[in-house]
């Protein structure tokens, strides 16, 4: 039982790249996140998903797009990455029900130059 | 909309008590949480109290809430070195789906 697992762990990229984030969770879980986490402001949602084939938009969705067309993966895409998107990214994912416990992958490092 | 704010950092000595505070605004939350994230990793679940408890003791870790003042703590007696870390407080939102906001996080150093 693997968990949550990210790939890639690290990653650089210039302005203007794309690139897409996988995260995988082999605990059957209908709910999955994207988060960020940035120095001194927490865990900021990005998109969330209820559902395969749903997706919404958390707190901070500019500048990212995500898909869930399997339960089991979520996956975050930015089409036009900006040196603001430096930040390390978390993949978390839960039941749907009480006390609804996050389970957090070990995060991807990107760096946007 | 829903805030949780915890100070950043706190320093204790190997042996003594750690209180870390949060405060959070969602009077509705019915979940509050404690997450702990060592370095490099994934944040975990470390505890959590459900609303309508005052207090939640898990061997070392007690957990007082108190809705009043919308104020949660965390206490770890006989704090070890193996607890530096962050700790994340949280709260579980009656939004439409199962929404946790997570404050800015307490860097929790231990020193020997």
């Amino acid at each position: 039982n693997a968990g949550v697992t990210q790939t890639p762990k690290f990653r650089v990229l210039k302005t203007g790249q794309s690139m897409t984030l996988l995260c995988a969770q082999d605990m059957n879980h209908e709910y999955m996140y994207w988060y960020r986490q940035d120095p001194g402001m927490g865990l900021r949602l990005i998109h969330y998903s209820v559902g395969e084939g749903t997706t919404a938009k958390g707190e901070v969705p500019d500048g990212y797009n995500v898909s869930r067309l399997k339960k089991q993966n979520f996956l975050l895409g930015l089409e036009s990455a900006a040196p603001s998107q430096t930040s390390v990214y978390f993949c978390a994912s839960s039941y749907i029900v009480s006390p609804y416990e996050q389970y957090f992958g070990p995060g991807t490092r990107l760096t946007v130059t | 909309g829903e805030d949780v704010e915890q100070s950043l950092f706190l320093s204790v000595r190997e042996g003594d008590s750690s209180v870390i505070n949060c405060t959070y605004t969602d009077s509705s939350s019915t979940y509050l949480y404690w997450y702990k994230q060592e370095p490099g990793a994934g944040l975990q679940l470390l505890t959590y109290i459900f609303s309508n408890m005052d207090m939640k003791q898990d061997q070392r870790l007690t957990v007082l809430l108190n809705k009043k003042d919308k104020h949660l703590s965390l206490r770890i007696a006989d704090t070890q070195t193996g607890d530096s870390a962050i700790y994340f407080c949280a709260e579980n939102s009656s939004g439409g789906y199962q929404k946790v906001t997570f404050g800015t996080g307490t860097k929790l150093q231990v020193i020997p």
